[in-house]
């Protein structure tokens, strides 16, 4: 079965400082995609990255950067130089055959905190 | 080009009430995908939907639940007789295909509380 696991429930640093949230998955599907989304104190959901998975390379969108390590199923996801505006829950997602096409499977969440 | 509208944003209901989520998906996109996001929790699927079809219902509940997308009109997620437990966030996506490959749009949810 598909599962994403996303080991931190809640991060907390100051401000400027690096922080990485973890995602390991589980899937027998050979093709899959990797998301991660961002859920401000607002509510709703914003799409960050898509990474299928023939496509390792890592990404840098800003100070936002993702490893995609397949030898260790995981797809982490690295903010640098935080800002308070950063403050969200995130997601990571994985969608696949196995679970069904287009049925996300997402992680618990990681609450991170950015401190003044 | 507006984005996946989801009414009302915020819905309160009394137990044994009944509660109607509506979701409009993004221009020309055909498929919906119902979630649910309980308190602190991700989300989990519910239900996918293409014009007047119910194609994978596997994550709804089996009684009170229902969902439907008219041949026109908005997608309707209905709730029968809440209960306290039905409290939560439901989403609602939408894509123009389907495939592992398309990317999903959400709308900002409806958050439904049962008194």
């Amino acid at each position: 079965a598909q599962k994403v696991t996303q080991a931190q429930t809640e991060i907390s640093v100051v401000e400027k400082e690096d922080v990485t949230l973890d995602c390991v998955y589980e899937t027998r599907d050979t093709t899959y995609y990797l998301f991660w989304y961002k859920q401000p104190p607002s509510g709703e959901l914003v799409f960050l990255i898509r990474r299928n998975s023939f496509d390792e390379q890592n990404e840098i969108s800003g100070r936002y950067s993702w490893n995609f390590q397949k030898s260790t199923s995981s797809f982490n996801f690295t903010i640098t130089a935080s800002q308070v505006v950063d403050s969200a829950v995130y997601f990571c997602a994985l969608s696949g055959k196995e679970g069904g096409a287009q049925k996300l499977v997402f992680g618990q969440g990681t609450r991170l905190t950015i401190n003044p | 080009n507006a984005g996946v509208m989801q009414n009302p944003r915020h819905l309160v209901r009394r137990r044994g009430q009944e509660a109607r989520l509506r979701c409009s998906p993004m221009k020309g996109h055909s498929h919906v995908y119902w979630y649910r996001q309980l308190p602190e929790e991700g989300l989990k699927f519910m239900v996918y939907l293409q014009k007047e079809n119910i194609i994978d219902e596997s994550g709804m509940p089996k009684e009170r639940f229902s969902a439907e997308f008219p041949k026109e009109g908005p997608s309707i997620l209905r709730i029968q007789q809440v209960v306290r437990g039905d409290s939560a966030a439901y989403f609602c996506a939408s894509s123009r295909r389907t495939g592992t490959n398309e990317k999903l749009f959400f709308g900002s949810g409806t958050q439904l509380s049962v008194l």
